[in-house]
């Protein structure tokens, strides 16, 4: 069965400075993992996904993950903060196919950015 | 291009009644999934529908239930309302199923507070 970790459930940091949000993940097949970000009062907005072409995923906002399977991680970075960034943030992975219709979440990473 | 809907936004209702939400998807997006958010649980999947047949069913109750009609929008319903059913519900749209690069765009959610 899979699911996902995500460690810390706030994260605070500067302005400018660098965002990382750690997920690992389980799963007894290859993973399609996915990082969201929800704003307060919204829906869910895909940042990035990886489905086995590249170990490093580039999204958008700037935001990038890497896969590593032998940390069974996803950890997502962005090199520099922006007060805009402030949104709650779940990493995924999908339980069959790759589809992103049927998702199990983690619980959800809060960031925060000082100015 | 209008994106997913979701109504009502907000509501209200007393425990043991029933409620029913609406999703209408992204125009020809043919799949539809609803998850339930709350801050205990997080975010868990309840079903996906696809051409009016649910294809995934989550751990949920049989009070839970779905439909997708022939357009591809779809309703929820909760039957005899607990307090532990409030909850954010968001719907998520998609073009097709089981496709890994075929992404999943959520709506707003319906915000669902049982008293």
């Amino acid at each position: 069965a899979q699911s996902v970790t995500q460690l810390g459930s706030h994260v605070s940091v500067s302005e400018g400075a660098l965002v990382l949000l750690r997920c690992n993940y389980s799963s007894s097949v290859p993973p399609y993992l996915f990082w969201y970000v929800q704003y307060p009062n919204q829906g869910l907005q895909l940042l990035l996904k990886y489905t086995s072409a590249a170990t490093l995923v580039k999204g958008i906002n700037g935001f990038e993950a890497e896969f590593k399977k032998s940390e069974t991680s996803f950890h997502l970075t962005k090199p520099s903060a922006h007060m805009s960034d402030a949104a709650e943030y779940f990493c995924a992975v999908s339980t069959y196919g790759g589809s992103q219709g049927n998702l199990i979440f983690g619980k959800g990473t809060k960031l925060s950015v000082k100015p | 291009k209008a994106g997913v809907t979701q109504t009502p936004r907000y509501l209200i209702k007393t425990r043991g009644q029933q409620v029913t939400l609406s999703c209408s998807p992204i125009s020809g997006h043919r799949s539809v999934s609803w998850y339930q958010q709350t801050p205990g649980q997080g975010l868990q999947f309840l079903f996906e529908y696809f051409s009016e047949t649910q294809r995934n069913k989550g751990n949920f109750p049989g009070r839970f239930s779905g439909r997708q009609f022939s357009n591809s929008r779809s309703e929820m319903n909760v039957s005899t309302l607990e307090l532990g059913d409030s909850a954010l519900y968001l719907c998520a749209s998609s073009l097709l199923p089981g496709a890994p690069n075929t992404e999943a765009f959520f709506g707003q959610g319906t915000r669902l507070t049982v008293v």
